[in-house]
């Protein structure tokens, strides 16, 4: 398969503590995005990257979160500190950022449940 | 802000009958409205897009109108299916940044 993959498909934390996602993109795809989704909502937007460049962060994104795309392929997104407010769906998605504009390939997500 | 609106939020349909999902949007530099499938525990799908140039566009049993002037979009899902049953997301996107901008959702259920 070579969708957008997404790992750990399902956390459950405590307060407080930290947690970590990864996605793989598909591979010829050099933009990749973040999106947070809670039950019964549609997806927002939290970030995006073209290659390695982190270029635009949503306001929803506090300090607690930080996302990296070290060398223009897989992303980590981080929650420190995480609070009972954090339980959501995060979805990645990717795209290849010409051609057809907002086609966006989403994954499964990472289903983070705080305790 | 929500910069865009869907309504209803769910319906219910019989199978053969037709589904009509819409939605509205605020801001004019949006050129790009695509509309998404997400089924439980999976991600959304592209479904169908459309540019604001085109007034209406056709794939299979499903259609897009789009009214630019009225800033409005809708979807229509022909000769419903059970296996359409899933949540349907409108969105728009401005060309430069591809970031989608989605509505809230439409849950809907076909009723064999």
């Amino acid at each position: 398969d070579t969708g957008v993959s997404q790992n750990p498909r399902h956390k459950i934390t405590k307060r407080g503590q930290n947690v970590t996602f990864r996605c793989d993109p598909i591979s010829e795809h050099n933009r990749l995005y973040w999106y947070r989704q809670t039950l019964g909502q549609g997806p927002e937007f939290l970030t995006y990257f073209q290659n390695e460049a982190q270029l635009e962060k949503s306001r929803l994104l506090s300090d607690r979160f930080s996302a990296e795309r070290p060398k223009g392929s897989f992303s980590t997104l981080e929650i420190q500190r995480t609070e009972q407010g954090d339980s959501a769906m995060y979805l990645c998605a990717s795209s290849l950022g010409t051609g057809r504009p907002g086609e966006l390939f989403f994954g499964e997500g990472s289903r983070l449940t705080v305790l | 802000q929500q910069q865009v609106k869907q309504s209803p939020q769910s319906l219910i349909v019989q199978k053969g009958g037709i589904s009509i999902i819409n939605c509205a949007y605020e801001n004019t530099a949006f050129d790009y409205f695509p509309w998404y499938q997400q089924f439980p525990g999976k991600g959304p799908a592209l479904l169908i897009a459309i540019r604001p140039d085109v007034s209406e566009k056709k794939e299979g049993r499903f259609t897009i109108s789009f009214n630019k002037s009225a800033k409005q979009f809708s979807l229509h899902i022909m000769d419903s299916q059970p296996g359409d049953s899933a949540t349907y997301f409108c969105a728009a996107s401005k060309a430069a940044g591809n970031k989608l901008t989605f509505g809230g959702g439409t849950r809907v259920l076909v009723k064999p």
